[in-house]
């Protein structure tokens, strides 16, 4: 069973960065083949992807939101974690990772609780 | 970058109802295809996956079809549990991209 949390401040201010952690039991984010996710939801509105990254570090971005995320993993943790530069109150969401369902295959299986970030001064 | 949309936004219906929730890819992302039940709250839970799998412990009543750029999520028979929001991925070429969510409502 695959367990994700995420965790970080619940609030930052504008023009800062966010910083969240996805701290994962059950198995290893360098577990080969297997990538890991973060999406985020705007308050009341739909799903938003932000990127994956592969177990050998190798990341992928939104097109939309790639100058200012990045995306990284601690395998000494068995952590993910996410940064997203310059926000602005269009970053308010909530912030989910999540692992894809098996190998061969990136459909989102396992789900943290989520997150949510607001920004604001 | 692919777009999805998907139809209806907001579809209403009755307990015992066949349900279509409908997915259009803005160019072909194959089979790479998925979709997801959320209830308010909650983070979303994979019903399908690859256009067709139906994921564990996801009831039968659930089911997928579709290729290249149009897809669609049937429920046979909609039960007090399914009302909730649908949304469709594509996840072909490394990106992710979710349509804007179909909420299913009770008529």
């Amino acid at each position: 069973q695959v367990q994700l949390q995420e965790s970080g401040p619940g609030l930052v201010k504008p023009s800062q960065t966010l910083s969240l952690t996805c701290t994962v039991s059950g198995d290893s984010v360098s577990n080969a083949g297997y990538y890991w996710s973060w999406v985020r939801q705007h308050p009341g509105k739909g799903l938003e992807w932000i990127g994956y990254i592969f177990y050998s570090g190798r990341t992928y971005y939104n097109p939309s939101l790639k100058s200012r995320v990045t995306i990284l993993a601690d395998t000494s943790k068995n952590q993910l974690s996410l940064k997203v530069n310059s926000v602005t109150a269009a970053d308010t969401a909530v912030y989910y990772c999540a692992r894809q369902v098996h190998l061969g295959d990136l459909a989102l299986r396992w789900w943290g609780q989520g997150t949510l970030v607001t920004v604001s001064s | 970058d692919i777009q999805m949309t998907q139809s209806p936004s907001t579809l209403s219906a009755s307990v015992g109802d066949r349900v279509t929730i409908t997915c259009r890819a803005s160019q072909s992302v194959s089979s790479w295809l998925a979709w997801y039940q959320q209830k308010p709250g909650k983070a979303p839970n994979l019903l399908i996956y690859k256009t067709s799998s139906l994921e564990s412990g996801v009831p039968s009543r659930f089911s997928g079809s579709g290729s290249g750029t149009e897809f669609t999520l049937t429920i046979s028979s909609l039960q007090p549990d399914d009302f909730a929001t649908y949304y469709c991925q594509q996840y072909n070429n490394y990106q992710g991209t979710f349509g804007q969510g179909t909420k299913v409502e009770i008529k």
